[in-house]
């Protein structure tokens, strides 16, 4: 079945930069864009972008534009996000999820979660 | 402040039936569709409904969605123990030109 395997748990000081890995298995990498959701403590999902694995295009939501990079690596089926300039409030569980291959923005296979805790 | 709102907390007992709102806009709901998700407790989100009213392999007829307008809704019929968890609506934002949640909706099983 299809999987999405994220790296382990990241604890960075204010202004530094993080980088969180999510490798497909499975399913063809290349075949479906990958979204990054996040979740603060106690909170709600936060959108934060796509990227599509196959060219490389990404769309990052607004607020994080200029902050936030996609990217991936097709020879390892793996997916970055890379967040700078990290504040306190960066801190949450970071997830990749697949969108379906029939597409409409629906998020069918989740990655485990990457705790981020952001703290000096 | 989320961008589609939801009531943050529904309640139901077990056999009940059980429907949470989803408001959201013309540039959101109005034109697009809407996704489900189910989170449990401690987990990862899990699709549960997709295109407004479809249900991923697997996943009980219990559960289904529709939409009119600018609005959506999730109704859990027979409802159990194990249905109690946060519920997230989500569509895509043509002003936006993203994908926005709802805040949420806590159910609990009574």
């Amino acid at each position: 079945q299809v999987q999405l395997v994220q790296s382990g748990a990241e604890v960075k000081k204010p202004g530094a930069s993080l980088r969180v890995s999510c490798r497909t298995s499975g399913a063809a990498f290349t075949a479906s864009y990958m979204h990054w959701v996040r979740q603060a403590p106690g909170q709600g999902l936060e959108w934060m972008g796509w990227i599509n694995p196959n060219t490389g295009g990404t769309n990052y939501a607004q607020k994080f534009q200029g902050w936030v990079t996609m990217t991936r690596d097709t020879s390892i089926s793996t997916a970055y996000m890379e967040l700078s300039r990290l504040r306190s409030d960066d801190t949450a569980i970071y997830y990749c999820a697949r969108e379906k291959e029939s597409g409409e923005n629906a998020l069918n296979i989740w990655g485990q979660g990457t705790m981020v805790t952001v703290s000096s | 402040q989320s961008v589609l709102t939801q009531p943050p907390s529904a309640s139901g007992t077990p056999g009940q039936r059980v429907t949470i709102s989803c408001s959201g806009s013309s540039s959101n709901i109005g034109s697009n569709i809407v996704n489900w998700y189910q989170q449990l407790p401690g987990m990862a989100p899990k699709l549960l409904i997709y295109s407004n009213n479809q249900r991923p392999s697997g996943v009980p007829d219990r559960f289904s969605g529709s939409k009119s307008g600018t609005s959506a809704s999730l109704a859990i019929s027979g409802l159990q123990s194990e249905d109690e968890a946060d519920y997230y609506c989500a569509a895509w934002d043509d002003s936006l030109i993203g994908v926005v949640f709802g805040g949420g909706t806590k159910l609990t099983v009574l």
